[in-house]
C-alpha cells in the first residue's frame, strides 16, 4: 500500500522556537492534510491542501503542498506550550482514484521545553 | 458545536466477546470512515461508508468485524469473538461530500483482556 514518511519521529525544542516536520512518498498525492493528536483523543484537522505549489498559514501553522506532489511540510512559527503534542501528515494518494481513505504518516512528536 | 461523537469512549472486554462501538457524524455530512490506531502508528483506514452505502473495506476488515451505517446517519462497529491484537483505538470521521477534509471523533479505546 502507500506509505508516507514522516520525518522527524520527534523533537525537542524551545519554547518561542521554530518547527519544521515534513512528509514524503514515492506516490504523487492529490491532498495533502496535516493533523495534531493529543494523547488519548482523535486527531484534529490543522491544514488542507488541495494544489500543487499551495502555501497555507493558520495561525502560526503554515504547510505547504510540494510542487511534486509527493511531499509537503508543515512550520510551526514561536512554539508555545501548547503546541505539544503528535502530528500527522495524512495524504489521498492518486492511485487511489475516487477512493477516499487517508493514507497516515506516522506522526512528529513534538516536545515544547519552557 | 456538534462534532464527531463516539461512544463508548474506553472499552474493556475478554478475549471471544462482542463489541459495538457507534460514531455520530457531523450531521450534514454524508461520508463517514472507521479508522484504527495502534500505538506509535498513524491512523489505518479501515472501511467508508457514503450515506448508507459501504463503498470501501480495507484487508485490514477481517470477517469478525461488521460495520453498517442505517439510514445513513450514525454507524456502528462490531467486532465479533475479539482477540488480543483487537487491542487499539478505534476513530471515526466523517466529511462533506465535496471535500477531502475529515473530521475526527474523540475515538474508543479497546482493551481485550
Amino acid at each position: 500500500g502507500q506509505q508516507l514518511n514522516q520525518s522527524p519521529q520527534s523533537m525537542f525544542i524551545q519554547e518561542g522556537e521554530d518547527v519544521s516536520m515534513n512528509c514524503t512518498s514515492s506516490s504523487i498525492f492529490n491532498t495533502w492534510l496535516w493533523y495534531k493528536q493529543d494523547p488519548g483523543e482523535g486527531p484534529v484537522l490543522l491544514i488542507a491542501l488541495y494544489k500543487a505549489g499551495e502555501l497555507t498559514s493558520n495561525g502560526r501553522l503554515t504547510a505547504q503542498f510540494g510542487i511534486t506532489r509527493k511531499d509537503s511540510f508543515l512550520n510551526i512559527s514561536a512554539s508555545i506550550p501548547s503546541d505539544v503534542g503528535i502530528y500527522f501528515c495524512a495524504g489521498q494518494p492518486s492511485s487511489s482514484g475516487s477512493a477516499r481513505q487517508l493514507t497516515f504518516g506516522s506522526g512528529t512528536q513534538l516536545t515544547v521545553l519552557p | 458545536d456538534t462534532g464527531v461523537s463516539q461512544d463508548p469512549r474506553h472499552k474493556i472486554t475478554k478475549r471471544g466477546q462482542n463489541v459495538t462501538f457507534r460514531c455520530d457524524p457531523i450531521s450534514e455530512h454524508n461520508r463517514l470512515y472507521w479508522y484504527r490506531q495502534t500505538l506509535g502508528q498513524g491512523p489505518e483506514f479501515l472501511t467508508y461508508f457514503q450515506n448508507e452505502a459501504q463503498l470501501e473495506k480495507s484487508r485490514l476488515l477481517s470477517d469478525r468485524f461488521s460495520a453498517e451505517r442505517p439510514k445513513g446517519s450514525f454507524s456502528t462497529l462490531e467486532i465479533q469473538r475479539t482477540e488480543q491484537g483487537d487491542s487499539a483505538m478505534y476513530l471515526c470521521a466523517s466529511s462533506p461530500m465535496v471535500l477531502y477534509e475529515q473530521y475526527f471523533g474523540p475515538g474508543t479505546r479497546l482493551t481485550v483482556t
